[in-house]
């Protein structure tokens, strides 16, 4: 089974500043379609999940462009470029190309 | 406006069982996939299981395989899920989401498995 980790798990950051979260998988994630099924979610505090982002860089609608995903093969990253309170919460990376699918440990981004 | 409407949560002795439903509206649900996806108390989230759309396929988590059943009733537009010999393991808020990659979540309906 595919394994997914993302770093760091716990991750403060000052209002304004960039944050990045690493996940990476055991296996490759390319289909055998050629499309790369890496998706972000989103989890703020007593929310449901929300995608943010999926195969790899395609943001969801509604989502601020201060999101980015990028990645390839087995490394991917979500970046934010500048971190607002509204971004407290946990983030999760999920890859939907094997069975079964997989979720990252989740990184919980907090503000300083 | 795409709703999913999670319902049948509850408390259940372990060895119990518990069926969930999904309601779900505002998009072609014959058309879509469907899954169950679980957030247990201070862990990560779980995916369960997935129904697919044409296909009819199901596919489970390794830890709930044999013990639960994905299934869908498109006539209802409802996506279910039945859970026997549940174990306290199994305690955590249950999520009904859609599509292959997830895209739309409902608010979860918790079940609780404790003597």
């Amino acid at each position: 089974d595919v394994v997914m980790t993302q770093s760091p798990l716990s991750l403060p950051v000052t209002l304004g500043q960039p944050a990045s979260i690493s996940c990476r998988s055991s296996q490759s994630l390319v289909h055998s379609n050629g499309d790369i099924y890496l998706n972000w979610f989103q989890q703020r505090p007593g929310q449901s999940p929300r995608r943010l982002i999926y195969q790899v860089s395609n943001r969801d609608s509604g989502v601020p462009d201060r999101f980015t995903g990028t990645g390839s093969g087995t490394d991917f990253t979500l970046k934010i470029s500048r971190v607002e309170a509204e971004d407290v919460g946990t983030y999760y990376c999920m890859q939907g190309t094997h069975w079964p699918r997989a979720f990252g440990q989740g990184t919980r981004l907090e503000i300083k | 406006e795409v709703q999913l409407v999670e319902s049948g949560g509850g408390l259940v002795q372990p060895g119990g069982s518990l069926r969930l439903s999904c309601a779900a509206s505002g998009f072609t649900f014959r058309s879509s996939a469907m899954n169950w996806v679980r957030h247990a108390p201070g862990r990560g989230l779980e995916w369960v299981a997935t129904f697919s759309a044409t296909t009819s396929n199901t596919y489970y988590a390794n830890s709930v395989r044999g013990r639960f059943t994905i299934s869908r009733d498109n006539s209802k537009n409802t996506l279910y899920l039945q859970m026997d010999s549940l174990r306290a393991e199994d305690t955590a808020l249950y999520y009904c989401a859609k599509d292959w990659q997830l895209d739309y979540w409902g608010l979860g309906t918790l079940v609780t498995v404790s003597s």
